[in-house]
């Protein structure tokens, strides 16, 4: 069973784009939404994160909308650059467990 | 400063043959830990986490198992290894923060 489906599997835009992906979840126990950040070779690394309380959290470029109502979060990278890019992994959690998304690989286009 | 170290980073396996990864953290004391595994195209699957010494908290039924036997060091261990076992090795430790985990560099394991 899987408790957060993430879309797209991949992702190409532009620089200067913006890129946006998709996560729902299943559990409403949930507590804790975080995104991760992955390059290749490399753990993941906490990027953002967004309690159920909160409508929309901002960080710099990056920025989670979350919808309790529809189950849904999902990430916006403004300006999207090359460094930008990586796989990234949303996330769901409560107490002590933390479930992930598949992932979705971006690539910013120069 | 808090750290993860998780050895081996590479490894090459005959299948039925055992598997013992390791993983340490410094700096910081009674954290949680975990072990996630990264397949392609499956993303990271919690595999065990632990909330203490001797507390293992099995995700996934397998042959797979996992140890805390010290407040900081996990091992995740298999007596016989399948092909379905590769992939990328993941220990992480946390929260300071809920959802906030930290992650070690990996295991890359490689089953043939």
């Amino acid at each position: 069973q899987q408790q957060v489906k993430q879309s797209p599997q991949s992702l190409i835009v532009q620089k200067g784009g913006i890129s946006i992906i998709n996560c729902a979840y299943e559990n409403t126990a949930f507590d804790y939404f975080p995104w991760y950040q992955q390059f290749p070779g490399k753990g993941p690394a906490l990027l953002i994160a967004i309690r159920p309380d909160v409508s929309e959290k901002k960080e710099g470029r990056f920025t989670i909308s979350f919808n309790k109502s529809a189950k849904q979060f999902s990430l916006h990278i403004m300006d999207s650059q090359p460094g930008d890019s990586a796989t990234y992994f949303c996330a769901a959690g409560r107490d002590d467990k933390i479930i992930f998304g598949k992932g979705t690989r971006l690539h910013i286009l120069p | 400063s808090q750290t993860i170290h998780q050895w081996p980073a590479t490894l090459v396996q005959p299948v039925g043959s055992p598997l013992s990864l390791e993983c340490t953290v410094e700096g910081t004391s009674n954290p949680n830990l975990y072990w996630y595994r990264q397949a392609a195209g499956r993303g990271l699957q919690l595999l065990f986490y632990s909330v203490g010494i001797g507390q293992i908290s099995s995700e996934v039924p397998q042959n797979l198992s996992a140890s805390r036997p010290q407040d900081r060091q996990f091992i995740l261990s298999s007596k016989k290894l399948l092909l379905s076992d590769s992939g990328f090795y993941l220990c992480a430790w946390g929260p300071f923060v809920p959802g906030e985990l930290f992650f070690g560099e990996g295991s890359r394991l490689t089953v043939l």
